[in-house]
């Protein structure tokens, strides 16, 4: 069975960072394309990045550009998002989300909260 | 605004059919395949369907559609169980991101 599992969240003040991690089992990891997709309390869902199989290949919503960095490793099955500078509109819940065909498809995980607050 | 447009509300009684859409523009909805969400009370979303296929564990009074630049999620049978937010989203060719819709909140009276 397919498991995503968020971790790192927390409240921390603007300006500073914080590194998410998303635990994954159940399908082969290197295989697949992962995102990070994010919704703001009582708002939407909104795409923040993506990082293809092998780790070569990213992209990221104009909004984190230069602050977030999406990273894997494979070996540990484990996806990561280093947030810096970060905002008071980064507050969100953070899901990770297993993509197909480069898209965020079919698996999501619980989502780990994110509180940027002074 | 969201690139993908929804209807912010739908509802239904139970047993009955409806019709959730998803309009894009020849980037996103008419050039990649379509994801739709569920949201049960603000919890984590789960897929739906992708494309053409039915996610595990969906039962089959769900199906989906596309015709150009907008898809469709059908519900038949309508079920209590299925008051829900939706959302669509696929990828974008210009913008290089994903796009998803703003969520229609179904409401089955």
């Amino acid at each position: 069975e397919v498991h995503l599992v968020e971790s790192g969240g927390g409240l921390i003040q603007p300006g500073g960072s914080l590194r998410l991690s998303c635990a994954a089992s159940g399908f082969t990891f290197s295989s697949y394309w992962i995102h990070w997709v994010r919704q703001a309390p009582g708002k939407g869902l909104v795409w923040v990045s993506r990082i293809n199989s092998d780790g070569s290949a990213t992209n990221y919503a104009d909004f984190v550009k230069g602050r977030f960095t999406i990273s894997r490793d494979n070996a540990k099955n484990t996806l990561f998002l280093q947030m810096n500078s970060l905002r008071a509109e980064d507050t969100a819940v953070y899901y990770c989300v297993r993509g197909l065909g480069g898209i965020a498809a079919d698996f999501w995980g619980q989502g780990t909260l994110v509180t940027v607050s002074s | 605004q969201s690139a993908l447009t929804q209807e912010a509300s739908a509802s239904g009684t139970v047993g009955q059919k409806v019709t959730l859409s998803c309009t894009g523009n020849s980037n996103n909805v008419a050039r990649y395949s379509v994801g739709w969400y569920q949201q049960i009370s603000h919890g984590a979303p789960k897929a739906v369907m992708f494309g053409n296929s039915l996610s595990s564990g969906i039962p089959d009074r769900f199906s989906g559609s596309k015709s150009g630049t907008t898809a469709s999620l059908t519900i038949s049978d309508l079920q209590p169980q299925d008051e829900a937010d939706y959302y669509c989203s696929t990828w974008d060719y210009s913008l290089n991101v994903q796009v998803f819709g703003g969520g229609t909140k179904l409401t089955v009276l």
